[in-house]
């Protein structure tokens, strides 16, 4: 079976411009959630979809947003990049079967960096 | 308002000794708490999880103990070897809220 896959793996943007983030999650998953990790930082919690509607959100301004797709593949979208959005981003999927807990699957990532 | 602390940023431990990484919490109605590794340039990878319901679970190497009263936990590696140099994140989560909620991550160095 195959992992979280997300794309690209690395991304140089400028201030100023959007980009837009993508994750498949494991065949079967139907929540996907959204991490920003900055080093020396744990994991920032972005969002999490499941079933093409964004049922948690974090702390982080309207410049980032989300969407899942009927496939459960995710986006993410960040505009008016600032500089202080260089991370890693992280995407995991989890099964959420009843009764089952919460056991997330990482992506690899995607390292941006805006210059 | 930190609900999930890891107090230490960092820890060494030669090969082949015990290594205690710790992680306290907040919020007493967290009722499932998981231990992820990370290696550089990679996504955490799941390691271990815990229940409320529990004070103990064991997997080979990985032993996670709870501590309730204290809203305390803890993960042992026995014995520490070099590939177990990473960064770990403690993860807690409400049943009713699939959101996990993460510590800020310890990094182990194991030295040779």
């Amino acid at each position: 079976k195959a992992g979280v896959t997300q794309t690209p793996r690395y991304l140089i943007k400028t201030r100023g411009q959007q980009v837009t983030l993508s994750c498949s999650p494991i065949s079967g998953h139907r929540s996907v959630s959204w991490y920003q990790q900055t080093p020396g930082q744990g994991l920032q919690f972005l969002f999490e979809y499941f079933s093409e509607t964004q049922r948690n959100k974090g702390n982080f301004p309207g410049r980032f947003s989300g969407r899942q797709f009927s496939n459960s593949r995710s986006e993410m979208n960040v505009s008016t990049l600032e500089l202080g959005d260089s991370a890693l981003y992280l995407c995991a999927s989890s099964l959420e079967l009843a009764g089952s807990k919460n056991i997330q699957y990482f992506g690899a990532g995607t390292r941006l960096s805006v210059l | 308002d930190q609900q999930v602390k890891q107090n230490s940023p960092s820890l060494s431990v030669q090969e082949g000794r015990i290594s205690i990484l710790n992680c306290d919490y907040t919020n007493s109605m967290f009722d499932y708490f998981l231990w992820y590794k990370k290696y550089p340039a990679e996504g955490p990878t799941f390691l271990i999880s815990i229940s409320s319901i529990k004070d103990k679970n064991e997997d080979g190497r990985f032993t996670v103990f709870l501590n309730k009263s204290a809203k305390h936990l803890s993960l042992h590696i026995v014995p520490s070897q070099p590939g177990d140099s990473a960064v770990y994140f403690c993860a807690a989560s409400l049943d009713s809220n699939y959101q996990l909620i993460w510590g800020a991550g310890t990094k182990l160095i194991i030295k040779p």
